[in-house]
């Protein structure tokens, strides 16, 4: 198996930039997907693959990946973007599990 | 429109069993794999199990295994996750997923809370 590690939590000023990262071994392999979780709602993808996002996706969402970390930036945060935010990735054993990171919660100040 | 919508949740006793549904709509059922996902209360997201669309393979996370079975019924638009052996932490939300690209979650339902408490 493999783990994803994460930063608990993260702040950001309202209209700046913030970088939420997420670290393993599999990552060096295959690529993160990341998910925004908002309290009672189900997570929701936002970033997948070298950096694509689903429709209705703002695009001040973006992702990057180098060695064993991925990045999700939000370009101009807003208040809306005040959430929970994981990772996830498939597992770099070589079978068909997937991890999620522990996630991030993100506060838009 | 995709929508995923689970039941079966539902408060049941260490030791007992409990069967989860999800009902798929809005895309074609049989050409995905499908997945369970579960948070436990305060807590982060976990991967249960996959399954490829002819429900041919089946993959679970560690421990749930022997003790989970997911399985799916294509004609029915329906995947089903059957807890045996419930475990207090087995508490959680669980989600159906639609999976794509291996790890990629991008269609998810509301949850169905399942306690295992006495």
């Amino acid at each position: 198996s493999s783990e994803l590690t994460q930063d608990p939590a993260v702040s950001v000023a309202l209209g700046q930039t913030v970088r939420i990262t997420c670290q393993g071994d599999s990552l060096r392999s295959y690529y993160a997907s990341w998910y925004q979780q908002k309290p009672g709602q189900a997570p929701v993808l936002v970033i997948y693959g070298k950096n694509n996002r689903p429709s209705g996706i703002p695009d001040r969402f973006s992702g990057s990946s180098s060695g064993n970390t991925a990045s999700l930036t939000i370009t101009g945060a807003q208040a809306e973007d005040e959430a929970d935010y994981y990772c996830n990735s498939r597992d770099s054993s070589g079978n068909h599990n997937v991890v999620f990171g522990g996630g991030t919660k993100l506060t838009v100040l | 429109e995709v929508q995923l919508v689970e039941s079966g949740g539902g408060l049941v006793q260490p030791g007992g069993s409990l069967r989860l549904s999800c009902a798929a709509s809005g895309f074609t059922f049989s050409s995905y794999w499908m997945s369970w996902v579960r948070q436990a209360p305060g807590k982060g997201l976990e991967w249960v199990a996959n399954i490829k669309q002819d429900g041919s393979e089946k993959y679970y996370v560690d421990s749930v295994k022997g003790r989970f079975t997911i399985s799916r019924d294509n004609a029915k638009n329906s995947l089903y996750l059957q807890m045996n052996s419930l475990r207090a932490e087995d508490t959680a939300v669980y989600y159906c997923a639609r999976l794509v690209l291996f790890n990629t979650f991008d269609y998810w339902g509301q949850g169905t809370l399942v306690t295992v408490s006495s």
